[in-house]
């Protein structure tokens, strides 16, 4: 099976643009989380997306939102981007169905530059 | 809300000798503690995990423990070789299905030739 793929894998931005990046799961895959990584905070959770529902969100600015459409790709938006906001968006996607229900297996990261 | 600490953040071994990374969780909801391999410039890999009712698990050169009284989880890694050499993260969900990891800031562990 393909991994999970995102796109675009690199970006630069503007401050005050805004940005959306994509996630493709696994095939079969239903949940979809998205973290960023940073090399002061580390991996911090941004949001999680199953059926098209978002179940979890992490402690982040109403900035940042998502969605996921009903083949279970995803995507992440950003408006009003702030330098701080330069990170490696990675997402996430799990198969929902005991037992594997728990493991998250990562795509390749989008890497967001805001100048 | 979950916190997760994970010690030591530098890890340096000999090649052939082991590594222990361990991590502190808060919340005591908490049943899944995954753990990570980051090499650099690549995406996190999921190396092995464990659910809140095993104590222990093994696969090959990896194994970690749980002790859910004392909130803490350890990943061990015997006969460590260069190829082992990368970042790992140590990560807890936040209970009742959820989804959500909470992860630790990472062990860098360097196996030396």
């Amino acid at each position: 099976k393909a991994g999970v793929t995102q796109t675009p894998r690199y970006l630069i931005k503007t401050r005050g643009q805004q940005v959306t990046l994509s996630c493709s799961p696994i095939s079969g895959h239903r949940s979809v989380s998205w973290y960023q990584q940073t090399p002061g905070q580390g991996l911090q959770f941004l949001f999680e997306y199953f059926s098209e529902t978002q179940r979890n969100k992490g402690n982040f600015p109403g900035r940042f939102s998502g969605r996921q459409f009903s083949n279970s790709r995803s995507e992440m938006n950003v408006s009003t981007l702030e330098l701080g906001d330069s990170a490696l968006y990675l997402c996430a996607s799990s198969l929902v169905e005991a037992p594997l229900s728990y493991e998250q297996y990562f795509g390749p990261g989008t890497r967001l530059t805001v100048t | 809300g979950e916190n997760v600490e994970q010690h030591p953040s530098t890890l340096s071994v000999q090649e052939g000798d082991s590594a222990v990374i361990k991590c502190t969780y808060s919340d005591s909801a908490s049943n899944y503690f995954p753990w990570y391999k980051q090499e650099l410039g690549k995406r996190p890999q999921l190396i092995i995990d464990i659910r809140s009712n095993v104590g222990e698990k093994k696969d090959q050169r990896i194994a970690v423990t749980l002790n859910k009284t004392a909130k803490h989880f350890s990943l061990h890694i015997t006969e460590t070789q260069p190829e082992d050499s990368a970042v790992y993260f140590c990560a807890a969900d936040s209970g009742a299905g959820s989804y959500q990891l909470t992860f630790g800031k990472g062990t860098k562990l360097s196996v030396i030739p």
